[in-house]
């Protein structure tokens, strides 16, 4: 158990809808990161946030939003959603985000969307 | 473009034996590359990791090894045992700015140790 929590497990919908993910990070780890996981691919780095604010951003849709809340706990939101959203989604934590230093990231066991 | 490759999807091996997991990548300013192991309906897990200014790092039966040169690591696992069967994905992380230290990860490859 990494101490990173995702809800819900699994989420089905239709085409065009909006989902939450939910994700809460281990206990004093300050950074979250997103990644989608689609068929046969790697991990695609969505979004960061540090301490509520956006720290950097890779292959994420204008469709998609995050957003990181006081109690560090952060939200994926997917709206208008195609087929092709179908992943799964892990959220993963870090302790600090010191310049200089990496910071392991510890992940979740992540959220499989599947749009219909 | 993808940064961080793992060209064998697969690989199968009798326990007992070495288990050899190769990664090339791109991307010269990579500075800290990890492997993590994932089992199904789970989230990936730390395994082991090396920074650009080794050549190696060992972890019990865990070693990995960074040809610079190269742009390619490799993990070897030694003795291969039933339980490491799973997906290792490759990882590269460099520094982005404003303190944001990105995970860029290869596709995985699936390993299967034979009893």
């Amino acid at each position: 158990d990494s101490g990173v929590t995702q809800t819900p497990k699994h989420l089905i919908t239709a085409t065009g809808q909006r989902v939450t993910l939910r994700c809460s990070p281990r206990s004093g780890d300050l950074s979250v990161y997103w990644y989608q996981q689609s068929l046969d691919q790697g991990l695609q780095f969505l979004i960061q946030y540090y301490n509520g604010e956006e720290r950097a951003k890779g292959n994420i849709l204008e469709r998609f939003s995050a957003q990181q809340f006081p109690d560090l706990h952060s939200e994926l939101n997917l709206s208008s959603l195609e087929l092709g959203d179908s992943a799964l989604y892990f959220c993963a934590s870090s302790v600090r985000d010191q310049t200089g230093t990496y910071n392991e990231q510890f992940f979740g066991p992540g959220t499989r969307l599947t749009v219909l | 473009d993808q940064q961080v490759k793992q060209n064998s999807p697969s690989l199968s091996v009798q326990e007992g034996r070495i288990s050899i997991l190769n990664c090339d990548y791109t991307n010269s300013m990579f500075d800290y590359f990890l492997w993590y192991k994932k089992y199904p309906a789970e989230g990936p897990t730390f395994l082991i990791s090396i920074s650009s200014i080794k050549d190696k790092n060992e972890d019990g039966r865990f070693t990995v090894f960074l040809n610079k040169s190269a742009k390619h690591l490799s993990l070897h696992i030694v003795p291969s045992q039933p339980g490491d069967s799973a997906v290792y994905f490759c990882a590269a992380s460099g520094y982005s700015g404003a303190g944001s230290y990105q995970l860029t990860f290869g596709k995985g490859t699936k390993l299967s140790v034979i009893p």
